[in-house]
């Protein structure tokens, strides 16, 4: 069974520090990671995903996530956080079984930003 | 290009009674995903439609039925509400990826959120 843990439940960082939020999965086979935001009464945004190849992807918004493989991680870093990146981060792992695949989601980090 | 919609954005019932959501997908997708999003969790997965069948299913009740139109719409019926039924509903849709492989990127609507009194 796929399982996603994100450890952190809340962070609060500085306007302009960098950002790490950690992920660790559990699934069987080659994962496909996706990490979400969802900012306070919104559906969910996608902010980047891993595949296959380059582990150090880029998404949107200036953030980045490092896939590894040896410690079934996939961490969201952002070198220096803005105020509007306050909202809740969700890392995914799509899991294909059969004909469909579906997400499945860890709890969540929900990150604050001091002015 | 219109994303992921979803209707009514709001909804209050009471226990017992049943409910109908709403889901229209991205243009060009033809999968439709449910998610449940209770306060302060992960969604959950409830169930995935394609060619108007259901693919996959989570682990939730037979009380959470749906339905997929040949135009890609879908619906997310909940029977016999219970309190714990409280949540936000996600809808997500995803197409062809450009690998050839179905449903590698799911785009989510705004949701829904019910309240059962």
């Amino acid at each position: 069974a796929q399982s996603v843990t994100q450890p952190d439940i809340h962070i609060t960082v500085s306007e302009g520090a960098s950002l790490e939020l950690r992920c660790n999965y559990s699934y069987g086979a080659t994962p496909y990671l996706f990490w979400y935001v969802q900012s306070p009464g919104q559906g969910l945004q996608l902010l980047l995903k891993y595949f296959s190849g380059d582990t150090l992807v880029q998404g949107i918004k200036g953030f980045e996530a490092e896939f590894k493989r040896s410690q079934s991680s996939f961490n969201l870093r952002k070198p220096s956080v803005h105020w509007s990146d306050a909202a809740e981060y969700f890392c995914a792992v799509d899991g294909r079984t059969g004909g469909g695949n579906k997400l499945t989601f860890g709890t969540g980090t929900q990150l604050k930003v001091e002015l | 290009d219109a994303g992921v919609t979803q209707s009514p954005t709001h909804l209050i019932k009471t226990r017992g009674q049943q409910v109908t959501l709403r889901c229209s997908p991205k243009s060009g997708h033809d999968t439709v995903s449910w998610y449940q999003q209770a306060l302060g969790q992960g969604p959950q997965f409830i169930f995935q439609y394609y060619e108007e069948e259901e693919r996959q299913r989570g682990n939730f009740p037979d009380r959470f039925s749906g339905h997929q139109f040949p135009n890609y719409s879908s619906e997310l019926n909940v029977n016999a509400l219970l309190l714990g039924d409280s949540a936000l509903y996600l809808c997500a849709s995803s197409g062809p990826g450009t690998s050839g492989r179905r449903g590698e990127t799911q785009y989510f609507g705004p949701g829904t959120r019910l309240l059962v009194l």
